[in-house]
């Protein structure tokens, strides 16, 4: 079945510093990649997506990148602000309408001011 | 709208005994989701549903079931609960259209089996 990897665990940086996390799939039947927000003690949010026909996606300060063939897709945040400390995860999805959802272990990001 | 809506918030079991968490949706979503959230292990699928009717497993479905007699409505119940499933239960649901994926959860449900 879709493995999904996640990396780092945890990420501390300095408030304004960039920061970066990776995801690894296994399905190459994987055609959506979404990245969830959550907050302690909070339910997860959908923070940005991207679906297998497209590279890139922004939105103001993320962005996320796909490369299908590595089976490898990335989150980064720029400009980190201390509310941006939350755990993070990444997921791959799989059918019409990515109902099958694998999600990774998640990230704990950390945001020094 | 409501969203997506779970109770109970908190539960404690002994070990062996049943029970049922609710999870509903206001939103006519076909899609519906039940995933466990334990420490350093992200988001596990348990079960999901593609429309009332039909269910499929997930990662971890042993211990449990569900049902999907609406499109509203999707059940989790633990048959003979036991200490290990003890976590954090969080309830999803998606429109299932092509190019709307994104999964709405609900509050969560807090289980703890002593």
């Amino acid at each position: 079945g879709e493995n999904v990897e996640q990396h780092p665990s945890t990420l501390s940086v300095q408030e304004g510093d960039s920061a970066v996390i990776k995801c690894t799939y296994s399905d190459s039947a994987s055609n959506y990649f979404p990245w969830y927000k959550q907050e302690l003690g909070k339910r997860p949010q959908l923070i940005i997506d991207i679906r297998s026909n497209v590279g890139e996606k922004k939105d103001q300060r993320i962005a996320v990148t796909l490369n299908k063939t590595a089976k490898h897709f990335s989150l980064h945040i720029t400009e980190t602000q201390p509310e941006d400390s939350a755990v993070y995860f990444c997921a791959a999805s799989t059918g019409t309408g990515g109902f099958k959802t694998i999600f990774g272990a998640g990230t704990r990001l950390f945001v020094k001011a | 709208n409501a969203g997506v809506t779970q109770t109970p918030k908190f539960q404690v079991l002994k070990t062996g005994q049943s029970m049922t968490l609710q999870c509903a949706q206001d939103m006519n979503h076909e899609y519906m989701s039940w995933y466990r959230q334990d420490p350093g292990m992200g988001l596990r699928l348990i079960h999901y549903s593609v429309g009332a009717g039909i269910t499929d497993q997930g990662e971890v479905p042993n211990g449990y079931n569900v049902s999907r007699s609406t499109t509203e409505d999707f059940p989790l119940r633990l048959l003979s609960a036991a200490p290990s499933q003890t976590s954090v239960y969080f309830c999803a649901s998606a429109l299932g259209l092509a190019g709307y994926n994104e999964q709405f959860f609900g509050p969560g449900t807090r289980l703890t089996v002593l």
